[in-house]
């Protein structure tokens, strides 16, 4: 059965301390792997999509890179702005799959 | 604001009792898709409509229907509601058929079944 696992649930930052996101994924036929960000009570906002393995993408603080089995959300000198829910999700043929979700707190 | 715009905000109803959440997507955007979020289940896909077409199945109980009309808003029915469907209701619209297109979100409709 198709899986997509994040970790860490929560990650809990100093301004300006740099981390990661992991997603790692067990499907067959991915199409596209997709993170987006979610604050509390809102819709999940896009952020990037990536569709093979090698790839990277950036935007402002975030970058996102993809392998076969995972991607990674980098998080270059979070600012408190950045506190929200980053979920992953993957396309498959026919289904998309969404993470749990890892909860970011980046503290002044 | 993603511009996918969604009504009502907040629905309290009974067991039993039958809703309808509707959406409007973006202008230009041809594809609606639902979702479902509780904190059990996360984030789960429904269903999506192109164009007025179903076009992909999720998690979607028999339950639930929607639809997509020709001015592109859908509705998303629920109807012999339970407890365990609170939860709060996504729609999503993007411009192409391929669910590999990004998605825009709207607010959602938190549904309390009580």
């Amino acid at each position: 059965e198709d899986q997509v696992t994040q970790s860490p649930e929560a990650l809990r930052l100093q301004e300006g301390e740099s981390s990661s996101l992991n997603c790692s994924y067990t499907v067959s036929g991915l199409r596209g792997l997709f993170w987006y960000r979610q604050d509390p009570g809102k819709g999940p906002e896009f952020l990037f999509t990536l569709y093979s393995a090698g790839e990277e993408k950036e935007k402002e603080r975030l970058k996102a890179t993809l392998t076969k089995k995972e991607s990674f959300l980098h998080i270059t000198a979070p600012k408190p702005e950045d506190s929200a829910t980053y979920l992953c999700a993957v396309q498959t043929t026919n289904d998309m799959r969404f993470g749990a979700g890892t909860r970011l707190t980046v503290k002044p | 604001d993603s511009g996918v715009t969604q009504t009502p905000k907040h629905l309290i109803t009974a067991t039993g009792q039958r809703v309808t959440l509707r959406c409007s997507p973006r202008s230009g955007d041809l594809s609606v898709y639902w979702y479902q979020q509780s904190l059990d289940q996360g984030l789960q896909f429904l269903i999506q409509y192109y164009n007025g077409e179903e076009r992909a199945k999720g998690n979607i109980l028999e339950r639930f229907s929607a639809q997509q009309f020709p001015d592109l808003h859908s509705e998303l029915n629920l109807s012999s509601l339970e407890l365990g469907d609170s939860a709060l209701y996504f729609c999503a619209s993007s411009v192409g058929v391929s669910a590999t297109y990004e998605q825009y979100f709207g607010p959602g409709t938190r549904l309390t079944v009580t």
